[in-house]
């Protein structure tokens, strides 16, 4: 099964910053990588699918890029709203799996 | 307008059975696969499995294969994930999910069911 590993764990970040988060798979070379935003309490919202392309309705400010085994998000401009924590997850064949999380703290 | 209601939160004691719920709406539930996705407190996100409600084939995540049922009714529009013996460690928020075809990233999700599982 592919593993998907998310660094940070946890990023200090202020309004304004670019920030960015990397998802590694542990192999394969599939382009199906979405990243969601999860707040507390609440169901994770799509951001990113298919690598790169921005979901309907979300700020510009996300973008998504990577091929092969390495993945990043970048928020480009962080605003109040994007303090939540973040997750990438991979789709091949019938197997779902998410990374373990990126928390997007205020610094 | 798609939507996914989940059923309420449960509070159960060890050795208990549950089935929670899953009702789509706004698209034809027939044809597209549901999801469901465990999220243990402070913890991540979990797929566990899968079922296309049109024909019920499912698929499990191995970690969760045996320890779940996961069901659908078509003509009501909605699915099910069961319990025959819940333990503690199976409290946790469970989220349906429907993966969008072919790309299978989850574009909608219900608002989550909070199973809590205590003696």
């Amino acid at each position: 099964d592919i593993q998907m590993t998310q660094s940070p764990s946890i990023l200090s970040a202020s309004v304004g910053d670019r920030v960015t988060i990397t998802c590694r798979a542990s192999h394969g070379s599939s382009s199906w990588l979405a990243w969601y935003q999860q707040k507390p309490g609440k169901a994770p919202k799509l951001l990113i699918y298919k690598t790169s392309s921005l979901e309907s309705g979300v700020p510009s400010r996300f973008s998504g890029s990577g091929s092969g085994t390495e993945f990043t998000l970048t928020i480009s401009g962080l605003q109040p709203d994007d303090f939540a924590t973040y997750y990438c997850q991979q789709y091949n064949t019938y197997t779902w799996t998410f990374g373990q999380g990126t928390k997007v703290e205020i610094k | 307008e798609v939507q996914l209601v989940q059923s309420g939160a449960e509070v159960k004691e060890p050795g208990e059975s549950l089935k929670i719920s899953c009702k789509g709406s706004g698209y034809n539930f027939n044809i597209y696969w549901i999801g469901w996705v465990r999220q243990m407190p402070g913890k991540g996100l979990e797929w566990m499995g899968i079922i296309y409600p049109g024909d019920s084939e499912t698929r499990y995540n191995p970690s969760f294969q045996g320890q779940v049922i996961i069901s659908a009714d078509k003509s009501i529009s909605t699915a099910y994930l069961q319990w025959s013996s819940l333990k503690a460690s199976d409290t946790a928020m469970y989220y349906c999910a429907r993966p969008r075809p072919e790309l299978g990233n989850f574009d909608y999700w219900g608002q989550g069911t909070l199973v809590t599982v205590s003696s």
